[in-house]
């Protein structure tokens, strides 16, 4: 069964230093994995995809990188701000169908 | 901005009541799915739909029950709402191979 970690649980910086948040996942048989967003009390807001034949994907300040043989998946935001203060979660497709299995969340707090 | 509603957004209600859980979308996505979250945990699939008049139970067992009569509407309905019932429940759609697309979810608590 497909298991997914994400570690840190929780992490603070201060505004401007970039930010890196993990993502393990027990089983390489993947189609693709993404990363998404979620504030307070609100749903989930996709930042990116990354199907399993890529290594990496970018939009603005966000790259997501995915090493399928070892595993693991990278979130790096540049240049952190307050408004990026959420919960970051990823999710592996498990099968052609679509069914996704979310990791915990990692929860970021930027400080002004 | 993906067009995915839920309703309501919170709901307290007592032991025994009869709940159905509202989630609709207007993008003309064919799957729709339901999950359940606990505060800081992951999210489980509790119910998914490949279309009209196909609904599967997820990975987590759930007493609750799903239809979908049409494409655009995927209720929820608790017959015999518990306690045990008290966690978020969030409503999400997507076309085939792309991302999934998520409402802001119902509170529930269940007294």
């Amino acid at each position: 069964k497909q298991e997914v970690t994400q570690i840190p649980a929780a992490l603070s910086v201060p505004e401007g230093e970039n930010l890196v948040l993990n993502c393990s996942f027990t089983d390489s048989a993947i189609y693709n994995l993404q990363w998404f967003r979620q504030d307070p009390g609100k749903g989930l807001t996709s930042l990116l995809l990354i199907q399993s034949s890529q290594r990496e994907q970018t939009s603005g300040r966000l790259n997501a990188s995915l090493d399928k043989s070892s595993g693991r998946s990278t979130l790096y935001i540049a240049a952190s701000q307050p408004g990026d203060s959420a919960t970051y979660l990823c999710a592996v497709k498990t099968d052609s169908w679509g069914k996704l299995q979310f990791g915990a969340g990692t929860q970021v707090v930027v400080t002004p | 901005e993906a067009d995915i509603y839920q309703t309501p957004r919170y709901l307290v209600i007592g032991t025994g009541k009869k709940i159905t859980l509202e989630c609709s979308q207007t993008m003309g996505h064919d799957k729709m799915y339901w999950y359940q979250q606990d505060p800081g945990m992951e999210l489980h699939l509790i119910h998914y739909s490949y279309g009209v008049n196909s609904t599967e139970k997820g990975d987590l067992s759930s007493e609750s029950t799903v239809s979908r009569i049409r494409t655009e509407h995927f209720p929820l309905t608790l017959e015999s709402a518990r306690p045990s019932h008290t966690s978020q429940y969030l409503c999400a759609s997507s076309e085939m191979y792309e991302t999934q697309y998520f409402g802001p979810g119902t509170r529930l608590l269940v007294l």
